[in-house]
């Protein structure tokens, strides 16, 4: 089955680390997002890609770093210059003008200890 | 920039209500909108996508329609099921691109 695939589901972190959030798509779509989701606050988006080697960033982008060397992949890494990075990422895809939709992965859920 | 609004915020129902979700957004130059399910500590499930030129889409007791002109779209659940207790997003792309801009949700409770 063709879907998006997030690891880890659960992710610890302590103060001053980096650390990397995977995302893997077999869907063959062009765009990948990623979004961080707080309670109260809904889904905003920290960064895109449209193609491979190229990417954007979104509302939130402070503190984020991503790459696209892969269609397939599009890894972030929560460097230790975020302030606030307990939270639930989601990374999402897309056919590059979404006429068919987003497709989600189901989130990691990182904390900060 | 694109901004959604969904209402309202919370609703809790009995078990057999029909429901009505409301989705508002302010920039009508979209491609589609699509209604997406997150159940508590999951990834979002799609449940319905709209085109522009399309007026409403149904799947089962779900049935979603879209009215540009007015930036509206709201959410129908028949006989509602406690099953269907979840938060309900729905989410437009950014006035003519296709990078989605998402409501805060519309978080759902059914009772039996």
């Amino acid at each position: 089955d063709g879907g998006i695939t997030q690891s880890p589901k659960y992710l610890f972190r302590k103060e001053g680390q980096n650390v990397t959030l995977s995302c893997e798509q077999n869907l063959n779509h062009d765009a990948m997002y990623w979004y961080r989701q707080d309670p109260g606050q809904g889904l905003r988006l920290i960064y895109y890609s449209q193609i491979v080697n190229d990417f954007q960033k979104g509302d939130i982008a402070e503190g984020y770093s991503v790459s696209r060397e892969k269609k397939e992949s599009f890894p972030l890494t929560v460097t230790s210059a975020q302030k606030n990075p307990t939270a639930f990422y989601l990374c999402a895809s897309s056919i590059g003008q979404a006429i068919y939709g987003y497709t989600f992965g189901s989130g990691t859920r990182l904390t900060v200890v | 920039k694109q901004e959604v609004t969904q209402i309202p915020a919370a609703l809790s129902v009995p078990e057999g209500e029909n429901l009505v979700l409301n989705c508002s957004f302010t920039d009508s130059a979209i491609y589609n909108l699509q209604w997406f399910r997150q159940d508590p500590g999951k990834g979002l499930t799609s449940l319905l996508l709209i085109q522009s030129s399309q007026r409403e889409q149904t799947s089962g007791r779900l049935n979603a329609s879209l009215d540009k002109s007015s930036g509206r779209s709201t959410l129908y659940i028949a006989a509602s099921q406690p099953g269907d207790s979840a938060t309900y997003l729905c989410a437009v792309p950014q006035g003519g691109s296709y990078i989605p801009t998402f409501g805060r949700g519309t978080s759902l409770i059914v009772h039996p």
